[in-house]
């Protein structure tokens, strides 16, 4: 069974101080490993999308990588306005559907 | 250009009875899919289509049907409503099998 954690739960850091969110995966045979970001009360905003080990793709402070078993969201001097839950998700090779994770909900303090 | 709309936003039924909630995306996405979020269980796939007239069961579908009569538009119905399926229903759509999904607002849902 294809599944998705993601850990920390919940990250709280201080405006600038950069850190990871790690998404651990088991899949069989992966065709996609997505990133989202969910604002409170709204749906989530696509990211990125990594195919295969050892890609990687920015995006203003964001940064995300991956390995054959997990992929990281780099955060690099986060600002307030990246306070967000950040949702990783995994589609397996021949199939329609997206395995999400629980989520990171991040807070960045001014 | 709208992206993916939904209608309603928020709804209450009574145990019993009936309703339809409505997608629709400009993308011109073939991909579409249905999916509920609840607390502590991360967003779960009811129903999606890989093109107009065409439907598919996700993971969780018993209760749930689905129409996609058009290309634009993809219609996830309650038949009778169960305090189960009080939750939060995002609509994506997708241009292709391993492209990121594109997600409208929500609708939240409330079923006594």
């Amino acid at each position: 069974e294809d599944q998705v954690t993601q850990s920390p739960e919940a990250l709280r850091l201080q405006e600038g101080e950069s850190s990871s969110l790690n998404c651990s995966y088991t899949v069989s045979g992966l065709r996609g490993l997505f990133w989202y970001r969910q604002d409170p009360g709204k749906g989530p905003e696509f990211l990125f999308t990594l195919y295969s080990a050892g890609e990687e793709k920015e995006k203003e402070r964001l940064k995300a990588t991956l390995t054959k078993k997990e992929s990281f969201l780099h955060i690099t001097a986060p600002k307030p306005e990246d306070s967000a839950t950040y949702l990783c998700a995994v589609q397996a090779r021949g199939s329609e559907k997206l395995v999400f994770g629980k989520g990171t909900k991040l807070t960045v303090n001014p | 250009n709208a992206g993916v709309t939904q209608t309603p936003k928020f709804r209450v039924l009574k145990t019993g009875q009936s309703m339809t909630l409505l997608c629709a995306q400009d993308m011109n996405h073939e991909y579409m899919y249905w999916y509920r979020q609840d607390p502590g269980m991360g967003l779960r796939l009811i129903h999606y289509s890989v093109g107009e007239g065409t439907t598919a069961k996700g993971e969780v579908p018993d209760g749930y049907n689905v129409s996609r009569l058009k290309k634009q538009n993809f219609l996830l119905g309650l038949e009778s409503a169960a305090p189960s399926q009080t939750s939060v229903y995002f609509c994506a759509s997708s241009y292709f099998q391993s492209a990121g999904q594109y997600f409208g607002p929500g609708t939240r849902l409330t079923v006594t």
